[in-house]
């Protein structure tokens, strides 16, 4: 069974710029995936932040980019802000109707 | 204004069922793609199961026989059957949507799945 896999933590410090990555147990990470990314901090529901491994959705600040690095879906944020300071989730289709969440990444902002 | 609200949730004992509802207003559920999501206490996010606007149905290899998703389009609800009903199944069930396959882009605020004797 295939593992999406995500740092567990990592930090920034404010106004920094962090990159988060997804990559696969197996493999390697391409658009054909599809990838998202989606905030959450604790008690609240996911926010949407990437589609398509580079779309902003609606409200998104530019902060936020996605990409393709190497062989792993990436979330860059850019100027680190106290409110980024939340859970990450990379989310990867893999067809069939299928998606898979990455484990998450805890962002801490200090 | 796109919104979900989810009910249902409470605390089951386990082999017991429990339908969930996900009440939808400012789109038509039919016309997208509608999932379930969870989130065990103090756990990361997992992905159970989504209809397509087609009426396929996919499901996650942990509730598949278990867990059946529907929707009511005269109610433009989704529903989550849940039947033999584990510990494991404990979590927070959120509903939401993409207007495509692949993504999420509405939320709604979750309801909590207890299940214990």
């Amino acid at each position: 069974q295939t593992v999406v896999t995500q740092e567990a933590s990592f930090s920034v410090s404010p106004g920094g710029t962090v990159t988060l990555t997804c990559g696969l147990s197996s493999g390697s990470v391409s658009s054909g995936y599809y990838p998202s990314w989606y905030q959450q901090t604790p008690g609240q529901a996911p926010r949407t932040l990437i589609y398509s491994t580079n779309t902003r959705s609606s409200g998104v600040p530019d902060r936020f980019s996605g990409s393709i690095l190497g062989n792993k879906a990436a979330l860059t944020i850019t100027g680190a802000q106290a409110d980024d300071e939340s859970d990450y989730y990379c989310v990867l289709y893999m067809g069939s109707g299928i998606s898979v969440f990455g484990g998450g990444t805890k962002l801490t902002v200090l | 204004e796109v919104q979900l609200v989810e009910s249902g949730g409470g605390l089951i004992q386990p082999g017991g069922s429990l339908r969930l509802s996900c009440a939808a207003s400012g789109f038509t559920v039919s016309s997208d793609y509608m999932s379930w999501v969870r989130q065990a206490p103090g756990k990361g996010l997992e992905w159970v199961s989504v209809i397509y606007s087609g009426g396929s149905t996919y499901y996650a290899d942990s509730v598949k026989g278990r867990f059946t998703i529907s929707r009511d389009m005269s109610k433009n609800t989704v529903y989550f059957r849940m039947n033999s009903l584990r510990a494991e199944d404990t979590a927070v069930y959120y509903c939401a949507r993409g207007i495509r396959w692949d993504y999420f882009d509405y939320w709604g605020q979750g309801t909590l799945v207890t299940v214990s004797s």
